[in-house]
């Protein structure tokens, strides 16, 4: 399809396992931003790409959390050392251009994490 | 401060009938944009309508209509003739220009129950 595709879109490990989200924003799409949503909650912003540069790292919660992009395109958010309170629903948005007004983010599907 | 608020945490609506949502934010930023997103019990979020700051007339898609008070610091999300497929949870979002960020905040979101 042509929207943001989010793998794997359930993910359930152990405490103190890594894992790693995939975010595959729209084609086209130079801006790519990554969102957690816990239960009943807004979204939490986490880290934002320009191109494969990170601009602003600023709601990434811990250092146990990082993200890549790669060729301007695919992300990944790893998650080092899992907590329980990671739990949440990590959602992915591609933007055509980050800066521009007017410009929706178009959101993925989420990744429903559970930390047991 | 919250930067968005939504004061409604669930809504009832009978079917065909018009309800508003409630969104007051906070900013500094005199350039600024504010948007409707719409997120079902399936979990994609779905953008609805985006409200510049410096638009001079209310924006309107569809169903969906803005009522953006300037002075008041708010921005409605109206829907009218509701359907069933409404029922959803709406969150209302800004970004911020002048500060960088490209981030949307977002508020905590409004349960809307449509009743047949």
């Amino acid at each position: 399809g042509a929207g943001v595709s989010q793998s794997p879109s359930n993910k359930v490990t152990e405490k103190g396992k890594d894992v790693e989200l995939r975010c595959d924003p729209i084609s086209g799409h130079t801006a790519l931003y990554w969102y957690r949503q816990s239960l009943g909650q807004g979204l939490e912003f986490l880290i934002y790409f320009q191109g494969n540069s990170a601009p602003d790292k600023s709601g990434l919660p811990s250092d146990r959390f990082s993200a890549e992009r790669t060729g301007g395109s695919v992300s990944t958010l790893t998650i080092q050392r899992t907590q329980q309170e990671d739990s949440a629903v990590y959602l992915c948005a591609s933007s055509l251009v980050g800066q521009a007004s007017g410009q929706p983010q178009h959101f993925g599907d989420g990744t429903r994490l559970s930390i047991l | 401060a919250q930067k968005i608020t939504q004061t409604q945490p669930g809504m009832f609506v009978q079917e065909k009938e018009a309800v508003t949502l409630d969104c007051t934010y906070d900013t500094s930023d005199p350039s600024y944009g504010l948007f409707w997103y719409k997120q079902p019990s399936s979990g994609e979020m779905i953008f609805l309508i985006y409200q510049g700051s410096y638009d001079q007339q209310n924006a309107t898609e569809g169903r969906y209509s803005l009522n953006f008070q300037k002075a008041r610091k708010s921005a409605n999300l109206v829907i009218s003739a509701s359907q069933l497929g409404d029922s959803a949870m709406y969150f209302c979002a800004m970004r911020e220009r002048q500060t960088g960020a490209n981030n949307l905040f977002f508020g905590t979101g409004t349960r809307l129950t449509v009743i047949p």
